[in-house]
């Protein structure tokens, strides 16, 4: 199964920097969501996307549907010490319906 | 409060032995799903299903089996046929906007 490309792997910041990352595919895409996951817990949505275009914020963080449909951007503003964690991407392909496919996702390291 | 709940948070399983893993949902939600993950990779589909008493096959199903007799319940069970079993596995549901909300986890080690 096809797996997203998100970049960066990683990056570490210091508090108060704004955090960009993004997600890509080789193919169209329906859906868009970003998570964040801490360790040894399950990953927590934070924004969801569903339209070509649509950009969506959700207090410090937000994420746009690329209009392409192949990509979508997270941004972070701010950032502060709790932001630490995996980001993921995943969308659902055009196709497929129900299921997800998910990034590899961008860990980000906040520092004083 | 609604949520999912995986149980145990830990596991361990010698060779050879089958194991089940457990995943309970009181949001009232039709669709259900099992992944895998690994250390620097993404999640990974094992099977899902959309519906009570069926359920599809995901991208590494081999040595994996699930039952969905209950809408809120949808245990996996890991066979011995599962040669590299130790991962962190992660059950999540979703009604129709694919939304999905996940559990805890369950890491799953052998002895």
């Amino acid at each position: 199964g096809q797996q997203l490309n998100q970049s960066p792997q990683s990056m570490f910041i210091q508090e108060g920097e704004d955090v960009s990352m993004n997600c890509t595919s080789s193919s169209i895409f329906n859906t868009w969501l970003w998570y964040k996951q801490d360790p040894g817990e399950g990953p927590v949505l934070l924004i969801a996307l569903y339209k070509a275009g649509e950009l969506t914020s959700n207090g410090r963080l937000t994420a746009q549907f690329g209009i392409t449909r192949k990509d979508s951007f997270l941004n972070i503003s701010a950032s502060i010490p709790s932001d630490v964690g995996i980001y993921f991407c995943a969308g659902q392909e055009a196709g497929t319906a129900s299921k997800l496919t998910f990034g590899t996702g961008t860990r980000l390291q906040v520092t004083l | 409060d609604g949520g999912i709940t995986q149980s145990p948070k830990y596991l361990f399983r010698k060779e050879g032995q089958n194991v089940t893993l457990s995943c309970e949902q009181n949001l009232n939600h039709d669709a259900m799903y099992w992944y895998r993950q690994d250390p620097g990779q993404g999640l990974r589909l094992i099977y899902y299903s959309q519906i009570v008493n069926d359920f599809q096959k995901g991208d590494i199903a081999e040595g994996y089996s699930v039952s969905r007799e209950k809408k809120e319940s949808f245990p996996l069970t890991v066979t011995s046929a599962q040669k590299n079993p130790t991962a962190f596995y992660l059950c999540a549901s979703s009604i129709y906007e694919l939304a999905q909300h996940f559990g805890d986890g369950t890491r799953l080690s052998i002895l």
